[in-house]
């Protein structure tokens, strides 16, 4: 059964890009979520979705930030005009429908804004 | 969600048990208390959890104080691919999202 798949495991855009993050989850997962860690600190909640609903995104930037999680397909995080400042570890995690506080986490994409 | 302190970091022999404590005193009748490790560059992992008895699994063993104010991660024998930031985590089941704190760097030395 393979785990949570992320991709790109890198990505490098410049000031003004878009950066585009997917994320699969493990079969049989209808929860998604994603957490962020910038360097040398701890990971931050931003935004946990369900099939084609987005449950709770009290941790997502008010702006330029946005995911969605479609009926078919990864779920997508994505960061309009980035910034230095959105340099950064991703992580995507997934749990089952019951038990979401067993999560699954991804390798991580790793963020570098030039 | 409960608070927690956790030492900043540790060290242990290899081959030799690893004893992470963790302080929730203010944790709730529903928590539950889980554990996760990040190993270095890597997507963080699930260890364990418990509610109030003693819990172990392949990985790991769960100490839970009477009072449930603290617990104890316990690694039996810990070897170097368990140099990692192990996080204590109090979950409440109506909350949706895990609260990673500064963790315990656990350095296991040759």
């Amino acid at each position: 059964n393979a785990g949570v798949m992320q991709n790109p495991r890198h990505l490098v855009r410049r000031r003004g890009q878009e950066a585009r993050l997917r994320c699969s989850p493990m079969k049989g997962h209808s929860h998604v979520y994603w957490y962020r860690q910038l360097p040398e600190e701890g990971l931050k909640f931003m935004v946990y979705l369900q099939k084609e609903n987005i449950i709770d995104e009290s941790g997502m930037p008010k702006e330029r930030f946005s995911a969605e999680f479609p009926k078919e397909g990864p779920s997508i995080l994505r960061i309009q005009q980035v910034v230095r400042g959105d340099s950064a570890a991703y992580f995507c995690a997934s749990s089952p429908p019951s038990g979401w506080e067993t999560q699954y986490f991804g390798p991580g994409t790793r963020l570098l804004v030039l | 969600d409960a608070k927690t302190t956790q030492p900043t970091s540790m060290d242990c022999a290899e081959g030799r048990a690893a004893n992470l404590p963790c302080n929730h005193s203010t944790i709730s009748g529903n928590e539950y208390v889980y554990w996760y490790r990040q190993i270095h560059s890597q997507g963080p992992q699930y260890i364990i959890h418990g509610l109030k008895n003693n819990e172990t699994n392949e990985m790991a063993s769960l100490i839970i104080t009477e009072d449930r104010k603290s617990s104890t991660l316990i690694l039996p024998h810990a070897t170097l691919r368990d140099t990692a930031v192990y996080y204590c985590i109090p979950c409440d089941s109506g909350a949706n999202n895990l609260f990673f704190g500064t963790g315990t760097r656990l350095t296991v030395i040759p």
